[in-house]
């Protein structure tokens, strides 16, 4: 049950497009199309942003979008705001039936 | 809405054991798998558990098994996770969540447990 692998940090400036990549194996991200992402702001719990790779919830931004190619899925968010400035995490469901979270990354607006 | 409250949190000394309970409202209980997520002071986010919706299935974290227990009662809308053996890294912040969809949908707030002596 290693974590997927995200970037640490990302960083862009207000109104640019940033992606957020998160890599793992054929036993989870390549191997199913159940992975999600999550906003996390200091102190708060996390927020479902996107699921089943490229679903957004009812009040979420058209601004944050999914894919997944392989083994790896990325978020991206377009016409970064200030307020999008927060920890992203992905998940995914694994072969074993579990889950498993990335490693997170640091999204910084400059 | 939707409101998940943890509790049972605290300090426990190395080896002891804890119990956290999640009351759930503003949803039907009965139909939601549920997991238990923590977070490491500053550090990510780290699957622990997971219960079908009717409780018939358990699913555990490789670093966690064999120490804790989940368990739910649907007739009090309650999550539960019994921790024992503890030791200084299950320090963090455990969330409840729901999942009806391979998906970690609402979270609680989370309660603070810290493994000190």
């Amino acid at each position: 049950q290693s974590a997927l692998t995200q970037p640490a940090s990302v960083s862009g400036s207000p109104g640019q497009s940033i992606t957020i990549s998160c890599t793992g194996t054929s036993s989870d991200v390549g191997g199913y199309n159940y992975v999600s992402w999550y906003q996390q702001h200091p102190g708060k719990a996390p927020k479902l942003m996107i699921y089943e790779v490229s679903n957004r919830p009812s009040g979420v931004s058209n601004r944050f979008s999914g894919s997944k190619s392989g083994d790896t899925a990325s978020l991206t968010i377009s016409g970064l705001l200030a307020e999008d400035e927060a920890d992203y995490y992905c998940s995914s469901y694994t072969s074993s039936s579990t889950r498993v979270f990335g490693t997170g990354t640091k999204v910084t607006v400059l | 809405q939707v409101q998940l409250v943890e509790s049972g949190g605290g300090v426990v000394q190395p080896g002891g054991s804890l119990r956290l309970s999640c009351a759930a409202s503003g949803l039907t209980f009965s139909y939601y798998g549920m997991h238990w997520v923590r977070q490491a002071p500053g550090k990510g986010l780290e699957w622990v558990a997971y219960i079908r919706s009717d409780g018939s299935n358990k699913d555990y974290a490789d670093s966690l098994k064999g120490r804790i227990t989940i368990s739910r009662d649907n007739s009090k809308n309650t999550l539960y996770v019994q921790m024992n053996s503890l030791r200084a890294e299950d320090t963090a912040v455990y969330y409840c969540v729901t999942d009806l969809r391979y998906l970690f949908e609402y979270w609680g707030q989370g309660t603070l447990v810290t493994v000190s002596s």
